[in-house]
């Protein structure tokens, strides 16, 4: 059975850093698209960032530069390191997995639970 | 970027209606659509991909068509289950995956 399970999640100060983690069971991180995406209280989905099975990492304009996607094939876990925290980063993240693929893209078949991300002084 | 515009953004419905959710792109994405339902305090689940295809398990009162700019969600008899927030979501534009703004079908 598939199952994404986030973890890291928290408050933290504008300005201070956090490391998200989605632990995978059921597949295969490294074999699959695995992605981030957010959603701030009350609000719709936004996509942050992608990270591909061959390792080519992509990410939304509002965190470009501040966030990094990695994986340790190992563990089977995603992560995200978020950096230069702002108030409009406070959202509910979700890890999902890219299934159905076209040649070139997925949609996510399977999501995490999510864990929240609260900024704030 | 491409935009994804989905109406109404709120719709009112009995058990047993007939209920259609439309999605508009701002620019051509051929099939690669997906609708998501999502609860309160839950993760969207996928229903349909490539604009029509029901996920495994998903009730065949769900149907998706279109292609090109324009998607419609179908459920053909509300049920209780289905009181809940939809998004369309387009993956034809990589990366930068895109979804509509939800839309919340509610009990009248």
């Amino acid at each position: 059975e598939v199952q994404l399970v986030e973890s890291g999640g928290g408050l933290v100060q504008p300005g201070g850093s956090l490391r998200l983690s989605c632990a995978a069971s059921g597949f295969t991180v490294s074999s699959n698209y695995m992605s981030w995406v957010r959603q701030a209280p009350g609000k719709g989905l936004e996509w942050v960032s992608v990270i591909y099975s061959g390792g080519s990492t992509y990410y939304a304009d509002s965190v470009k530069g501040r966030f990094t996607i990695s994986r340790d094939n190992s563990k089977n876990t995603l992560y995200l390191q978020m950096n230069s925290l702002r108030a409009e980063d406070t959202a509910v993240y979700y890890c999902a997995r890219g299934g159905y693929c076209s040649s070139t893209s997925c949609p996510f078949d399977y999501w995490g639970q999510g864990t929240l991300v609260t900024v704030s002084s | 970027d491409i935009q994804m515009t989905q109406s109404p953004s709120t719709l009112s419905a009995s058990v047993g209606d007939r209920v259609t959710i439309t999605c508009r792109a701002s620019q051509s994405i051929s099939s690669w659509l997906a609708w998501y339902q999502q609860k309160p305090g839950k993760a969207p689940k996928l229903l349909i991909y490539k604009a029509s295809s029901l996920e495994s398990g998903v009730p065949s009162r769900f149907s998706g068509s279109g292609s090109g700019t324009e998607f419609t969600l179908t459920i053909s008899s509300l049920q209780p289950d289905d009181f809940a927030t939809y998004y369309c979501q387009q993956y034809n534009s990589y990366p930068g995956w895109t979804f509509g703004q939800g839309t919340k079908v509610e009990i009248k």
